[in-house]
């Protein structure tokens, strides 16, 4: 099983442009969210989803959208990216998280906005 | 919102002693996990536990969750250099992880 996968690795963006950070699971996991780590800090939750056809924001949404139109894929927005969205990126996806099924995360996508 | 708050920060041991890491929040939540993370990988699962007061152990790990659901605490006995990481815990309503800072450890050899 690949479990979940995200594309790039890694991404250099100039300021304005924008972006899709791809996440992709083959685990047929109902529950899927976006994380930011910056260094020194744990994870920020962006937005997530319980089921496809369902997003909710997290912690910190702004300047960023998603959308789940299959189980499998859950892609990260980045609408025109800013110096403040230099960060790594992990998806992760879960079965039932509130019954204790814990999050499986990709290895992560490491993106620098100059 | 809610907020993990874990402590210590940073934890630097020689390999053999034991340590104590602690994860508190003001908030409720159903399920408690604790990840540890090396750098360049994402978070991997190390336990959830779910019953206030409930204890689990993982060969030298013990975790532990608070009688209240609020709060949860990582043992580990004769630490080794090979659990030298970021340990993170995640507190899980409605759906939601919220994740706290973490503990970066560092066991010496």
């Amino acid at each position: 099983n690949a479990g979940v996968t995200q594309t790039p690795k890694f991404q250099v963006l100039k300021t304005g442009q924008s972006m899709t950070l791809q996440c992709a699971q083959d685990m047929n996991h109902e529950y899927m969210s976006w994380y930011r780590q910056d260094p020194g800090m744990g994870l920020r939750l962006i937005h997530y989803s319980v089921g496809a056809g369902i997003t909710d924001q997290g912690e910190v949404p702004n300047g960023y959208n998603v959308s789940r139109s299959t189980t499998e894929d859950f892609p990260l927005r980045l609408l025109s990216a800013a110096p403040s969205q230099t960060s790594v990126y992990f998806c992760a996806s879960s079965s039932v998280p509130g019954q204790g099924a814990g999050y499986t995360f990709g290895s992560g996508t490491r993106l620098t906005v100059v | 919102t809610q907020l993990l708050e874990q402590s210590p920060q940073f934890l630097s041991i020689q390999e053999g002693e034991n340590l104590t890491v602690y994860c508190n929040s003001s908030s409720v939540f159903s399920s408690l996990q604790w990840y540890r993370q090396e750098p360049g990988e994402g978070p991997v699962l190390l336990v959830t536990v779910v019953t206030g007061g409930e204890v689990k152990k993982l060969k030298r790990l013990t975790f532990q969750f608070g009688d209240a659901r609020k709060d949860s605490s990582l043992h580990i006995t004769a630490a080794q250099p090979g659990d030298t990481g970021l340990y993170l815990c995640a507190g899980v309503e409605a759906g939601k992880s919220t994740f706290g800072d973490g503990t970066t450890l560092t066991v010496k050899p």
